[in-house]
C-alpha cells in the first residue's frame, strides 16, 4: 500500500518552454501533497504543500508564478515549471499525506528535469 | 547552523555488520521522527517512523529517538549489499506537516 507515482521520470525541454510534472496517489486518497526539489547530493528542500480543493502554500523564496501547482483530486497534484531555464534544472520529487494521526508521507520516484 | 545535522559519509561497511547512522537537531520542537531510504535517482522510502523519544524495531531496523539530547539514530543488523543506499532522517512539529530532512548518509555495504 501507500504507493505514489510521477510522471513523467525524466523530461528534457528547451529553455522557455513549460513542463508538467504529475504527481498521483495509487492506492490512498490525499488531500495533502507535497513538492521537493532535489539537488545532486544535497538532501529535499520543500517548495510547496499542495492540498486539494485550494491554493497551494509556497516556501519562502519559492516563486508561486513560476512553479504552479494544482491539486485537482484527491490523487492528482501537479506541478507545471513555467518558461523553464537551466537553473531549474533538477530533481523534483513529490509524497503524498497518508489521513490519520501518524501524517506519514510516501515519495514519488521522481522526475528528472533537464533544461538546455 | 542547519536544523538537522547528519554525516554525509560515505559510511562502508563489510556484509553482515551493524550500522549506525545518527542525526542531531536544534528544533526542540520536533516531535515526529522519520527515516527515509533513497536509492540513487529513486525517490524516498519510508523506513522507520517514531513519536516523541524511546525505541522502535522493525525486523533488521531499530530507530531511537533521545530528545533529551537531542539524537537519533538508525541501526541497522545484519547488513546487506541490498542496503546500500543513502538514508535520510526527517523531522516534523505537532501541528506542522512539512518535514525538515537532513542532508542524507549514504552506507556502502561491501559483500
Amino acid at each position: 500500500g501507500a504507493v505514489v507515482s510521477q510522471h513523467p521520470s525524466r523530461v528534457i525541454c528547451k529553455s522557455g518552454t513549460s513542463v508538467k510534472i504529475e504527481c498521483r496517489s495509487l492506492d490512498f486518497q490525499a488531500t495533502t501533497m507535497f513538492w521537493y526539489r532535489q539537488f545532486p547530493k544535497q538532501s529535499l528542500m520543500l517548495m510547496a504543500t499542495s492540498n486539494e480543493g485550494s491554493k497551494a502554500t509556497y516556501e519562502q523564496g519559492v516563486e508561486k508564478d513560476k512553479f504552479l501547482i494544482n491539486h485537482a483530486s484527491l490523487t492528482l497534484s501537479t506541478l507545471t515549471v513555467t518558461s523553464a531555464h537551466p537553473e531549474d534544472s533538477s530533481f523534483y520529487i513529490c509524497s503524498a499525506e497518508t489521513s490519520g494521526a501518524n501524517y506519514e508521507q510516501y515519495f514519488g520516484p521522481g522526475t528528472r528535469l533537464t533544461v538546455t | 547552523q542547519k536544523e538537522v545535522e547528519q554525516d554525509p559519509g560515505p559510511l562502508s561497511v563489510p556484509e553482515g555488520a551493524i550500522v549506525s547512522l545518527n542525526c542531531t537537531y536544534s528544533n526542540s520542537a520536533f516531535q515526529y521522527f522519520m527515516w527515509y531510504r533513497q536509492y540513487s535517482r529513486k525517490g524516498p522510502e519510508l523506513l522507520m517512523y517514531t513519536y516523541s523519544s524511546g525505541n522502535k524495531e522493525d525486523g533488521r531496523f531499530t530507530a531511537q529517538v533521545d530528545k533529551s539530547s537531542k539524537y537519533i539514530s538508525l541501526f541497522i543488523r545484519d547488513s546487506q549489499p541490498s542496503d546500500s543506499a543513502t538514508y535520510l532522517c526527517a523531522m516534523r512539529e505537532t501541528g506542522r506537516r512539512a518535514l525538515t530532512f537532513g542532508s542524507g548518509t549514504r552506507l556502502q555495504v561491501q559483500p
